[in-house]
């Protein structure tokens, strides 16, 4: 148990819709990082919310957006949703000090698009 | 980018020693993380190198040469709940650039 809690655990949706994945981070953690990873690779940065403002961002197209909350938790939305958007959605908290922390992933969200 | 390659996959006997290798291409991180993913499952941290050298810990130790763009994961003590895949990560301010990970087969 990370302390690190995403909802819901598994979606089906259709390519065209939109989705909202939602991450609880742990206690006392005021930076999240969302993560997509497709079947048989690692992680890919999509990015990450410190403060409840964007602190960079990876390769990803601007339908793929977020927000993060006063107590820190986060959303991921993916608008016109494609058939390469399935894929296992993490989230990942740390506590930000400028120094290596430790980060905390949550179980991940498992998307499919029909 | 970063670059990170390492093995697609490797198999090990229960009980013997393994070493995953990941070399990476990148000017600079703060530190170099390996975590373990069990299929359909989250990863778990298990070790990470900030400076070059060794770190044990426990079963598992990582090492780090920041001069030939390399580290490695090493497992002893091979244990059947070790199959699993281990992804090799770089860390800079906060995010981290994983490999595509290495999948390991322990076998009795």
């Amino acid at each position: 148990e990370t302390g690190v809690t995403q909802s819901p655990t598994h979606l089906i949706k259709t390519r065209g819709q939109q989705v909202t994945l939602r991450c609880s981070s742990q206690s006392g953690h005021n930076t999240v990082s969302w993560y997509q990873q497709a079947l048989g690779q690692g992680p890919q940065f999509i990015f990450q919310y410190y403060r409840e403002e964007e602190n960079g961002r990876g390769n990803f197209p601007p339908r793929f957006s977020g927000l993060q909350f006063p107590n820190y938790s986060s959303e991921l939305n993916v608008n016109a949703l494609e058939l390469d958007d399935s894929a296992l959605y993490l989230c990942a908290s740390s506590f930000e000090t400028g120094r290596n922390t430790e980060a905390f992933f949550g179980q991940g969200t498992r998307l499919t698009v029909v | 980018g970063q670059n990170i390659d390492q093995p697609t996959e490797m198999t090990a006997t229960e009980g013997a020693i393994v070493q995953i290798n990941c070399t990476y291409q990148t000017s600079g991180f703060n530190g170099l993380f390996w975590y373990q993913q069990h299929a359909g499952e989250a990863p778990t941290f298990l070790s990470y190198n900030v400076l070059d050298g060794l770190e044990e810990k426990g079963r598992f130790s990582s090492f780090l040469s920041r001069s030939k763009g390399y580290s490695y994961l090493l497992l002893k003590e091979l244990q059947m709940k070790d199959s699993a895949s281990y992804l090799c990560a770089l860390y800079n301010f906060n995010k981290f650039y994983f490999g595509s990970g290495t999948k390991l087969n322990v076998k009795p």
